[in-house]
């Protein structure tokens, strides 16, 4: 199985501050890569898609970048409703694989 | 408006099986490839299991096969998953969730609430 590191496990930012989360897959997975927010007690949504790809109706702030191993997902202006846990997920090969979740939190 | 219902979660003791279900509202049900994906309390997400559009095609986490079982009548708008043999690290919460494609496996689109499922004796 593909094994995905996210880092880091948790994050503490100030509002309006500029948030990256990293993604390293174990091996090469092109740009199979996608990103997901989890409010508390919510189902996960849909974020970024095929690495780069915002999904429809998610604000512009959201972006992610990368490609083969190491990908990012960026916050550009953290906002209070941000608050989640962020997971990586590749579907290069099955079985699909999550990282271990970030837990954004606010400062 | 995409809507993913589950059902069918409940307590239940190890080695014992539960049916989960999952109905589909909102969009072309047979078109697409469909999904379980779990999350124990407190830890992260963890694929299941996934069907193609016409049932064709079908995977399995290596936790899960041979002892759980995917199926989905498309005229019915339902996914299904068979869990035998269970074991209290089946415990989790079970999501439904929608593939944007319908054949081979690309991202979840669409996730319902979940069900609980709990074994314990």
């Amino acid at each position: 199985d593909i094994q995905m590191t996210q880092s880091p496990s948790s994050l503490s930012a100030s509002v309006g501050d500029r948030v990256t989360i990293t993604c390293q897959a174990s091996q090469d997975i092109s740009n199979y890569l996608n990103w997901y927010q989890q409010k508390p007690g919510k189902a996960p949504k849909l974020l970024i898609y095929d690495a780069s790809n915002l999904e429809t109706g998610v604000p512009s702030r959201f972006s992610g970048s990368g490609s083969g191993t190491d990908f990012t997902f960026t916050i550009s202006s953290l906002q209070p409703e941000d608050i989640a846990t962020y997971y990586c997920q590749q579907y290069d090969n099955l079985p699909p694989t999550f990282g271990q979740g970030t837990k954004l939190e606010i400062k | 408006e995409v809507q993913l219902v589950e059902s069918g979660g409940g307590l239940v003791q190890p080695g014992r099986s539960l049916r989960l279900s999952c109905a589909a509202s909102g969009f072309t049900f047979d078109d697409y490839a469909m999904h379980w994906v779990r999350q124990a309390p407190g830890k992260g997400l963890e694929w299941v299991s996934g069907i193609s559009w016409n049932s064709g095609s079908i995977g399995y986490a290596d936790s899960v096969k041979g002892r759980f079982t995917i199926s989905r009548d498309n005229a019915k708008n339902s996914l299904y998953l068979q869990m035998n043999s269970l074991r209290a690290e089946d415990t989790a919460l079970y999501y439904c969730a929608k593939d944007r494609g319908g054949v081979g496996l690309s991202y979840f689109d669409y996730w319902g609430q979940g069900t609980l499922v709990t074994v314990s004796s």
